[in-house]
């Protein structure tokens, strides 16, 4: 499968715990998004790398947020002392350097629950 | 005022019928615009992206008005498998984050 991979697809964890999840994005995509949607919403922005560097982060990316690209390949993010407000689907996506001028492509998401 | 603007629906439409979504935006420098569908507990994917002449792509026609800020999709012909909920997609000039719309939820009935 040569598309955006995203694992887990599911987490349920109790609050106050870590949470991390990876985005493997299409190979030659140097461009990768997170977004995050909750239900009956369209998903909002969170954070955008191109290869490694991280260039935007939203207001939405409190400070128990962070997101790493390391070697400009698969991504990472975290959420710290989780809270019921950050269940949610967290999406990822990818695209070439233009960006979604070209098309950007989605991953399944991960569906995360806080209980 | 919301950046992007939806009507969340439903719209229910019955198998055949012609179906029109609008979507507003409230930034003048918006500069792309695409409609993207989303299947329940799916993954957005694109549908088409929105030229300024206006395109289309089989029983899809996109269209857009910046004077008034808006675009539209209409789908002709409605198949059961159109079923979805339809996101109005924005970029704004010299961004590159898209903004979302909350999404029309059609359902065609047969």
């Amino acid at each position: 499968d040569t598309g955006v991979s995203q694992d887990p697809r599911h987490k349920i964890t109790k609050r106050g715990q870590n949470v991390t999840f990876r985005c493997d994005p299409i190979s030659e995509h140097n461009r990768l998004y997170w977004y995050r949607q909750t239900l009956g919403q369209g998903p909002e922005f969170l954070t955008y790398f191109q290869n490694e560097a991280q260039l935007e982060k939203s207001r939405l990316l409190s400070d128990r947020f962070s997101a790493e690209r390391p070697k400009g390949s698969f991504s990472t993010l975290e959420i710290q002392r989780t809270e019921q407000g950050d269940s949610a689907m967290y999406l990822c996506a990818s695209s070439l350097a233009e960006g979604w001028d070209t098309e950007a492509f989605f991953g399944q998401g991960t569906r995360l629950t806080v209980v | 005022r919301k950046e992007v603007e939806q009507d969340p629906g439903p719209f229910n439409v019955p198998e055949g019928a012609t179906v029109a979504f609008n979507c507003t935006y409230s930034n003048s420098a918006s500069q792309s615009f695409f409609w993207y569908r989303q299947d329940c507990r799916k993954e957005p994917k694109l549908l088409m992206s929105v030229y300024s002449s206006g395109n289309e792509d089989g029983r899809f026609t996109a269209q857009l008005n910046r004077a008034s800020q808006y675009i539209s999709l209409l789908i002709r012909d409605s198949k059961l498998s159109d079923s979805a909920t339809y996101l109005c997609v924005v970029r704004y000039g010299g961004y590159q984050k898209v903004t979302f719309g909350i999404g029309t939820k059609l359902q065609v009935i047969p």
